[in-house]
């Protein structure tokens, strides 16, 4: 079966330090893969969307960005996180005819 | 571009109330439309889905109808129960250049009393 593992669950980072959160799937090959950001009264916002290795769409401008090294690996970094970067982070894998969630990273910028 | 408009929250309803949480989007073609929800301490999981026009999704005594005339996919369920606390997000599938993605609306959080 498809499972999506994400990681950390929780972050505390201060301003102007970089970000690299990881997602990786199994059980699927060439999945789209997707980083959404769940910002206090703002609800869930697309970031980035992958269909293939080092193919990545970004939604909105930002100061992340999103890599994809291998078939099953999604990583958003920053180089200097602001504190507007705080927020729910959830990677998502294209499942038949729905998204499959991670369990999400929180983070939080001091 | 394609978008989805969900009713602000919360919502506060009292078990065995009914609820109704309202859904319209903007989209071209014909998307399919989707209720996702977020309980407490989780991630979020799909509820029910719809992806033709007059379609009806179901699932655990929710239901949502896709209505092409008005472009709207209201959640729906008779009597609420403390178990249905959560976060609920309408969302639409766009295709753009190829690749399918989603598009939520901003979630309303349901809060249901014993």
């Amino acid at each position: 079966s498809q499972t999506i593992h994400q990681w950390p669950a929780t972050l505390v980072q201060p301003v102007g330090s970089p970000l690299s959160l990881e997602c990786t799937v199994e059980g699927t090959s060439n999945p789209n893969l997707y980083w959404y950001r769940q910002a206090a009264g703002r609800g869930l916002q697309l970031l980035f969307y992958s269909v293939g290795i080092g193919q990545i769409s970004s939604e909105v401008p930002q100061n992340l960005s999103a890599s994809r090294p291998q078939d099953r690996q999604f990583i958003l970094s920053s180089k200097k996180l602001l504190l507007s970067d705080s927020g729910f982070y959830l990677c998502a894998w294209r499942g038949y005819e729905k998204l499959f969630f991670g369990s999400g990273t929180q983070l939080s910028v001091l | 571009g394609d978008s989805v408009t969900q009713m602000e929250g919360p919502v506060t309803l009292s078990e065995e109330a009914c609820l109704t949480i309202n859904c319209t989007y903007t989209a071209t073609g014909y998307p399919s439309l989707f209720w996702y929800v977020q309980y407490p301490g989780e991630g979020l999981q799909l509820l029910l889905k719809a992806t033709k026009a007059d379609d009806k999704g179901s699932n655990k005594g929710f239901e949502a109808t896709y209505r092409k005339e008005t472009t709207s996919f209201h959640l729906e369920k008779g009597s609420v129960q403390v178990s249905d606390s959560a976060v609920y997000f309408c969302a639409l599938s766009a295709t753009q250049g190829g690749s399918e993605k989603l598009v939520f609306g901003k979630g309303t959080k349901l809060t249901v009393n014993p």
